[in-house]
C-alpha cells in the first residue's frame, strides 16, 4: 500500500543542537514531497517542497530537506534548533498527475530543551 | 481578514444535533479542501472542491456533507455524528487542484461530539 512514514513520534533536542526528522514514502514513482509544521492551536504551514531538480531543498525558518531516491526518503534538517521550533512536523506527498491531494505521515512532535 | 479563516474555532455537539463548519479563503484560490486530524490517525483528506471537479474520500461517512457555493466559501454540514468524529477539522485552499500547488491551511475547528 502507498504510504508516508515518519518513524519518530516524539523527538527532544536541546536548544542549539542540530535536528533531523525522518520521512519515508512508498510509491511506485517519485511523488511531490512536502514538509509542514503545526504549532499548537494553529493550522499547518508549509516549510518546503520538492518537485524535481536539486535534491537539497531550502525552506523557511532555516530548514532544509534532502530527497534521496535510493532510500525513498525526504528527511528534514536544521543545523541549530531554536525554542520556537517546538511544534509538530508533518511530511506529505502528492502523487503526480493525481490532483493536489496531500497524503500525510503520522507526524513528529518536536520538543526543545533549554 | 487574510488567508484562510474557519468558524467556529470550537464546537461541542450532541449526536443528534445538526451543525455546520464554515471556511472562507481570502486568497483568490480556486480549490478548497477539508481535512480531518484526529489523535489516532494521520491527517486525512475528506473532500476537495475546485472549479473543475469535486473529489471525495470514499471512506468518509455520509453524515459529513460538504457544500461549496463559490470559490471562496466551503462548508461542512454535520448530522448525527458519533463520538469518534471528535477531531480537528482543517480547511485549506490552493490556487489550482491539478498540479501540486502549496495549500494554505486555516486554524481548524476543534469538534467534540458528546
Amino acid at each position: 500500500a502507498q504510504s508516508v512514514t515518519q518513524p519518530d513520534i516524539h523527538i527532544t533536542v536541546s536548544e542549539g543542537a542540530s535536528l533531523e526528522l525522518r520521512c519515508n514514502y512508498s510509491y511506485g514513482a517519485t511523488p511531490y514531497l512536502f514538509w509542514y509544521v503545526q504549532s499548537p492551536g494553529q493550522g499547518l504551514q508549509l516549510l518546503l517542497k520538492y518537485f524535481s531538480g536539486d535534491t537539497l531543498v531550502q525552506g523557511i525558518k532555516g530548514f532544509e530537506a534532502e530527497f534521496k531516491r535510493s532510500q525513498s526518503s525526504f528527511n528534514l534538517r536544521k543545523p541549530s534548533v531554536h525554542w520556537s521550533d517546538a511544534a509538530e512536523y508533518f511530511c506529505a506527498v502528492v502523487i503526480n498527475n493525481a490532483g493536489n491531494m496531500l497524503t500525510f505521515g503520522g507526524g513528529t512532535r518536536l520538543m526543545v530543551k533549554p | 481578514e487574510t488567508g484562510v479563516t474557519q468558524t467556529p474555532r470550537h464546537l461541542v455537539m450532541g449526536m443528534t444535533n445538526k451543525k455546520s463548519l464554515k471556511c472562507e479563503q481570502h486568497l483568490g484560490h480556486n480549490a478548497m479542501y477539508w481535512y480531518k486530524q484526529s489523535a489516532k490517525k494521520p491527517l486525512e483528506l475528506m473532500f476537495v472542491y475546485s472549479l473543475e471537479e469535486r473529489v471525495e474520500n470514499n471512506s468518509v461517512p455520509s453524515r459529513f456533507s460538504p457544500e461549496c457555493p463559490n470559490s471562496s466559501h466551503l462548508f461542512l454540514h454535520l448530522h448525527t455524528l458519533q463520538p469518534e468524529d471528535s477531531a480537528l477539522y482543517l480547511c485549506a485552499s490552493s490556487q489550482r487542484f491539478r498540479g501540486a500547488d502549496e495549500q494554505y491551511f486555516g486554524p481548524g475547528t476543534r469538534l467534540t461530539v458528546t
